[in-house]
C-alpha cells in the first residue's frame, strides 16, 4: 500500500537530548513537510522540502533540523535547543504538480 | 500570515443530523483545503477547494473566495464522522515558487452520538 509512514508513534526525550522522528513515503511525491500540533491548536509548519538535498524553514524552525538525502525520506531532529518539544508531530507530502496535502499518522513526543 | 477562524469550536450531533462548519479567512487565497482528524490523530484530506462547490458522498464544500469564507456540509452524520475538522488556506498555490505554507485554523471538534 502506498502511503506515509511515521515512526515511532510515541517518543520520550530526556533533558538535553536530541531525538529524531522518521518520515518515509512511497508515493513518489517530491515535496515533504513537517508540522507541529499543540493541544487544541491548528498545525504550524516547521520545515519543508521541495526536492532532494534542499529544504526551507517554516514558521517555527528554531530548535529543529532536517535532512533530505533521499526522495522517500525526510527525518526531523528535535534538538536540545527546542525548550518546549512536547507536541504531536505530523509529516506530510504533496502530489507532484498537485495541491493536496497527505499526512502520516503522527508521532507524539513527550519530555521525561 | 493569513488568519483563519473556524466556527463553531465544538459541535455535538445526534446520529443522522446535518451540520455546517464555517471557515473565515483574512486575505485572498488560492489554496484552501478541508481535513478531518480522527480520534487517533490521522489527518485525511477531504477537499481541495479554493473556489466553487464540490461534493463527495455525504460531504460537500463551498468556497466563496470573494467573501473570504468556506463552508463544509455534513449530511446524515455518522459516529465515524467524529473528530476535528480543519480548514487550511494558502495565499498562492503550492506550484508557485515560495508558496509552500498552509495556515490552519484551530478546528471544529465534532462529536456524533448514537
Amino acid at each position: 500500500d502506498g502511503g506515509i509512514t511515521q515512526s515511532p508513534k510515541y517518543l520520550f526525550r530526556k533533558e538535553g537530548q536530541n531525538v529524531t522522528l522518521s518520515c518515509e513515503q512511497n508515493l513518489n511525491h517530491d515535496a515533504m513537510y513537517w508540522y507541529r500540533q499543540d493541544p487544541g491548536q491548528g498545525l504550524r509548519l516547521i520545515y519543508y522540502s521541495q526536492i532532494v538535498n534542499d529544504f526551507q524553514k517554516g514558521d517555527i524552525a528554531e530548535g529543529y533540523s532536517v535532512s533530505r538525502e533521499k526522495k522517500e525520506s525526510f527525518p526531523l531532529t528535535v534538538t536540545s535547543a527546542q525548550k518546549n518539544p512536547t507536541a504531536f508531530y505530523l509529516c506530510a507530502s504533496r502530489t507532484t504538480g498537485g495541491e493536496k496535502l497527505f499526512f502520516g499518522s503522527g508521532t507524539q513526543l513527550s519530555v521525561l | 500570515g493569513i488568519q483563519v477562524e473556524q466556527s463553531p469550536p465544538d459541535l455535538i450531533l445526534q446520529e443522522g443530523a446535518n451540520s455546517t462548519l464555517r471557515c473565515n479567512f483574512s486575505d485572498s487565497v488560492n489554496n484552501l483545503q478541508w481535513f478531518h482528524q480522527n480520534p487517533w490523530g490521522q489527518l485525511i484530506n477531504l477537499f481541495y477547494i479554493p473556489s466553487g462547490t464540490k461534493q463527495n458522498g455525504r460531504l460537500s464544500a463551498t468556497t466563496v473566495a470573494t467573501e473570504r469564507y468556506s463552508l463544509l456540509y455534513i449530511s446524515s452524520s455518522q459516529t465515524t464522522d467524529s473528530g476535528v475538522y480543519f480548514c487550511a488556506v494558502g495565499e498562492r498555490g503550492f506550484r508557485q515558487t515560495g508558496a509552500n505554507n498552509l495556515f490552519f485554523g484551530t478546528g471544529t471538534r465534532l462529536t456524533v452520538i448514537p
